[in-house]
């Protein structure tokens, strides 16, 4: 069974401060990550994901992440944190070698601060 | 691409009754989950249709709870006999045909169930 642990809830950064949010999985296989964002009264939609190739992968705002296969951690990052990123991220992973369900972590808040 | 569509969005209802939720994926998806979340939880996988087909089901889900989708378009899931623990927003999740389990998923924007 595969497992996603965000440790923090909340994360409170000033604006055009870096951020990092933390992710780390459980899995005896080999797996896809992927990283979700809701913001505000909205749903969920995909940020970036991790499949194969380059271990690290970037959003078209300003994201990255890096899957790192030691560390068991898919890490998200930000150098420069603006306003509208205040959302709740999570990162989710699913099994590589076929259909498995995407198992969620439970979140991050990110409260950018003016 | 219209995106994932999720009736109602609200739903109150008292204790005891039955209640039905509808999704409408994306048309050329052939994929679509049920999740619920909660407050302060990601969210937590129900079930996951390939087509008509119902591939896979939450051990966590009770006997209450029931999705179907019938001709492989829009899913149903059906609530019997609603519980207050059964408050919770459900999403509904769909993803493209790709090989292996790398496609994403698109959600609707969820049904939030309220049982007083």
């Amino acid at each position: 069974a595969q497992s996603v642990t965000q440790l923090d809830s909340q994360v409170p950064v000033f604006e055009e401060a870096p951020v990092e949010l933390r992710c780390n999985y459980s899995s005896s296989v080999s797996v896809y990550l992927f990283w979700y964002v809701q913001y505000p009264n909205q749903g969920l939609q995909l940020l970036l994901k991790y499949l194969s190739g380059s271990t690290l992968v970037e959003s078209i705002n300003g994201f990255e992440a890096e899957f790192n296969k030691s560390q068991t951690s898919f890490h998200l990052r930000k150098p420069s944190v603006h306003i509208s990123d205040t959302a709740e991220y999570f990162c989710a992973v699913t099994y590589s070698g076929g259909y498995q369900k995407v198992t969620f972590g439970t979140g991050t808040k990110l409260q950018v601060i003016p | 691409d219209t995106g994932v569509s999720q009736n109602p969005r609200h739903k109150i209802t008292k204790r005891g009754q039955n209640v039905t939720f509808r999704c409408d994926p994306i048309s050329e998806h052939n994929r679509l989950y049920w999740y619920r979340q909660t407050l302060g939880q990601g969210p937590e996988f129900l079930t996951y249709f390939q087509n008509e087909a119902q591939l896979e089901k939450s051990r966590l889900l009770s006997d209450r709870f029931s999705a179907e989708r019938p001709k492989g378009s829009f899913s149903t899931l059906e609530i019997q006999r609603t519980e207050q623990g059964d408050s919770a927003m459900y999403l509904c999740a769909s993803s493209a045909p790709l090989v292996g389990a790398g496609s994403p998923l698109h959600f609707g924007n969820g049904t939030r169930l309220t049982v007083t």
